[in-house]
């Protein structure tokens, strides 16, 4: 995914609020995505959001996305050792391929 | 609903040989995906088949890949003359063509080592 560009790695406390960003490149997205997977697992679509929304709250989850900017994040509220994953931020190109950027580690501290 | 499915989980096998890996699809998805993630990676797209066509290839999918979807269920994946290079997980996912978001879901992969 070098269209999709995440930071590599998230350090959280419990409890806390973790903020995962991503810049993606294609203006003509319809949809973005945020999958999380855990060690020796596929991956779990956590939500998503389509490119006309600023916002999208799920639970414990909110999805910001700024158009002009190119920019996604997913904020967890609350984060639990549960939460400790990569999580990947997805493109939608075109009707149906996704682009996936390299995932963000989030290990949560106790 | 149970989920995309891929078998084996594991393929240990020796440079040169051929592996053939399957996947099921939630049973009234008509599109299917083969992705490929190596370490540290964001998977990457190889083939996208509706119902039974193959309608993309991805260049990364070389000539010893070889991807069918004969009946428009399940997929089965084949590697001939597998070389260490193609080592990685094989991840396969299944949507619904003209849902509003369309989700892809994903099975948990066909982890491939190459000895």
């Amino acid at each position: 995914g070098e269209d999709v560009e995440q930071s590599l790695f998230l350090s959280v406390r419990e409890g806390d609020s973790s903020v995962i960003n991503c810049t993606y490149t294609d203006s003509s997205s319809t949809y973005l995505y945020w999958y999380k997977q855990e060690p020796g697992a596929g991956l779990q679509l956590l939500t998503y959001i389509f490119s006309n929304m600023d916002m999208k709250q799920d639970q414990r989850l909110t999805v910001l996305l700024n158009k002009k900017d190119k920019h996604l994040s997913l904020r967890i509220a609350d984060t639990q050792t549960g939460d400790s994953a990569i999580y990947f931020c997805a493109e939608r190109i075109g009707d149906y391929k996704l682009s996936f950027g390299a995932g963000t580690t989030v290990t949560v501290r106790a | 609903d149970t989920g995309v499915s891929q078998d084996p989980r594991h393929k240990i096998t020796k440079r040169g040989q051929n592996v053939t890996f399957r996947c099921d699809p939630i049973s009234e998805h008509n599109r299917l995906y083969w992705y490929r993630q190596t370490l540290g990676q964001g998977p990457e797209f190889l083939t996208y088949f509706q119902n039974e066509a193959q309608l993309e290839k991805s260049r990364l999918l070389s000539d010893r890949f070889s991807a069918e979807r004969p009946k428009g269920s399940f997929s089965t994946l084949e590697i001939q003359r597998t070389e260490q290079g193609d080592s990685a997980m094989y991840l396969c996912a299944s949507s619904l063509e003209g849902g509003t978001n369309e989700k892809l879901f994903f099975g948990s992969g066909t982890q491939l080592s190459v000895l």
